[in-house]
């Protein structure tokens, strides 16, 4: 069985500093891993994807996670907080159950950025 | 370039009605999926479907049904609404062969 456990429910970081949203994953084979963000009373949007190619993979607005097999981690960073960073950050992982790409979601991670 | 559209954004029902969310995409997936999304719990889904005409439950499927008629169309109808339903519905689809989904704007759904 798949899982997705985010290890922060909240993040406050200050704007300039780095940020880092933890993420760790169980699954029984090579999954693809993704993280998701939702800025308020908005949809979700792709922020960056791992499916099995580079370990460090690049997203948009200067987010980027690195999957680590051996710790079972696909946390993600920002070397420095924007202010329209602000919001919630979904770690999902999938894989191909019944029939369709099954997405699991972790909880959520809410970040805040203060000036 | 719509994406995924849902429809309406809002909406408030009293206990016992019914409504049905409305869901349309225009990237010719065929993968499409409805989730609810409550506070702190991440979103779970509530049905599925790999293509027109074939449709599937997920985890939270009770009180809800489906359809898909065609390939751009996944709505999802809420029969005698309870309070355990409210909550905010996404609606999202892929393509078989990519497993990253697109996902609407959401529709805030409360039940009183």
């Amino acid at each position: 069985a798949q899982s997705v456990t985010q290890l922060d429910s909240h993040v406050s970081v200050s704007e300039g500093t780095p940020v880092l949203l933890r993420c760790n994953y169980s699954s029984s084979y090579s999954p693809s891993l993704f993280w998701y963000v939702q800025h308020p009373n908005k949809g979700l949007q792709l922020l960056l994807k791992y499916t099995s190619a580079a370990t460090l993979v690049k997203g948009i607005n200067g987010f980027e996670a690195e999957f680590k097999k051996s710790e079972t981690s696909f946390h993600l960073t920002k070397p420095s907080a924007h202010m329209s960073d602000a919001a919630e950050y979904f770690c999902v992982v999938s894989g191909s159950s019944g029939g369709y790409n099954k997405l699991i979601f972790g909880a959520g991670t809410r970040l805040a950025v203060h000036p | 370039n719509a994406g995924v559209t849902q429809t309406p954004k809002f909406r408030i029902l009293k206990i016992g009605q019914s409504m049905t969310l409305q869901c349309a995409q225009d990237m010719n997936h065929n993968y499409m999926y409805w989730y609810r999304q409550d506070p702190g719990m991440g979103l779970k889904l509530i049905y599925y479907s790999v293509g027109a005409g074939i449709t599937d439950k997920g985890e939270v499927p009770n009180g809800y049904n489906v359809s898909r008629s065609t390939t751009e169309d996944f709505p999802l109808r809420l029969e005698l609404a309870a309070p355990s339903q409210t909550s905010v519905y996404f609606c999202a689809s892929s393509f078989p062969t990519r497993p990253e989904a697109f996902f609407g704007q959401g529709t805030r759904l409360t039940v009183v």
